[in-house]
């Protein structure tokens, strides 16, 4: 398996532009997390999803922070519009099932470097 | 969650054992010890977990005391590679979105040549 696959590894963009982040989990991991690490206030956990749904999303910053599962091979996480403030690399992470994920933990992405200028 | 404490930064030499503490004296019945390290710019990587019992893998060894308030993770011949900041985790078994992971600051780990 090709792991937790995020795209793209970098992005520059300037103030007030929308951001799109992409993350491709493991086959047939049921959960599916996006995490913020900023040298300030390490790695935060922002939302995460159990097959597809949206269940706590209470570490999403502000409203201008959105994120979609479409299928269960595709999430996106949204910045519109960005903010200098923004800038962190942002992780995606999936894990197995209830049963199992306690044996294998969290594999996360090699993440997405986001600077907003 | 418990909370835990680490050392903020060790140094070790190729080729030795590196012996990471962690004390988490606050530490519930049910709650697992996890332990996770992130290798300069690529995310957390899973090392291992246990509960009261030692644990070994191919990747490292755990150690928890038996009252349970604190533990040692062992990278029996460490190696330039293993140089990352490393996370003591403790949580609960089960639901993982329920029982998330909270990191903390970790340990600096940085094996020397």
């Amino acid at each position: 398996d090709a792991g937790v696959i995020q795209s793209p590894r970098h992005e520059v963009t300037e103030m007030g532009q929308e951001v799109t982040l992409r993350c491709k989990p493991i086959s047939g991991h049921d959960y599916l997390f996006w995490y913020r690490q900023t040298m300030m206030r390490g790695l935060e956990l922002l939302i995460y999803f159990n097959n597809n749904v949206p269940i706590d999303d209470s570490g999403m910053p502000e409203d201008r922070f959105s994120a979609k599962m479409p299928n269960a091979s595709f999430s996106t996480l949204k910045i519109q519009p960005s903010e200098p403030r923004d800038s962190a690399v942002y992780f995606c992470a999936s894990s197995l099932n209830l049963d199992r994920v306690n044996i294998y933990g969290y594999t996360f992405g090699s993440g997405t470097r986001l600077t907003v200028v | 969650d418990a909370k835990t404490t680490q050392p903020p930064s060790m140094d070790c030499a190729e080729g030795r054992a590196a012996n990471l503490p962690c004390n988490h004296s606050t530490i519930s019945g049910n709650e697992y010890v996890y332990w996770y390290r992130q290798i300069h710019s690529q995310g957390p990587q899973y090392i291992i977990h246990g509960l009261k019992n030692n644990e070994t893998n191919e990747m490292a060894s755990l150690i928890i005391t038996e009252d349970r308030k604190s533990s040692t993770l062992i990278l029996p011949h460490a190696t330039l590679r293993d140089t990352a900041v490393y996370y003591c985790i403790v949580r609960p078994l089960g639901d993982p979105g329920t029982y998330k992971y909270i990191f903390g600051t970790g340990t600096r780990l940085k094996v020397l040549a």
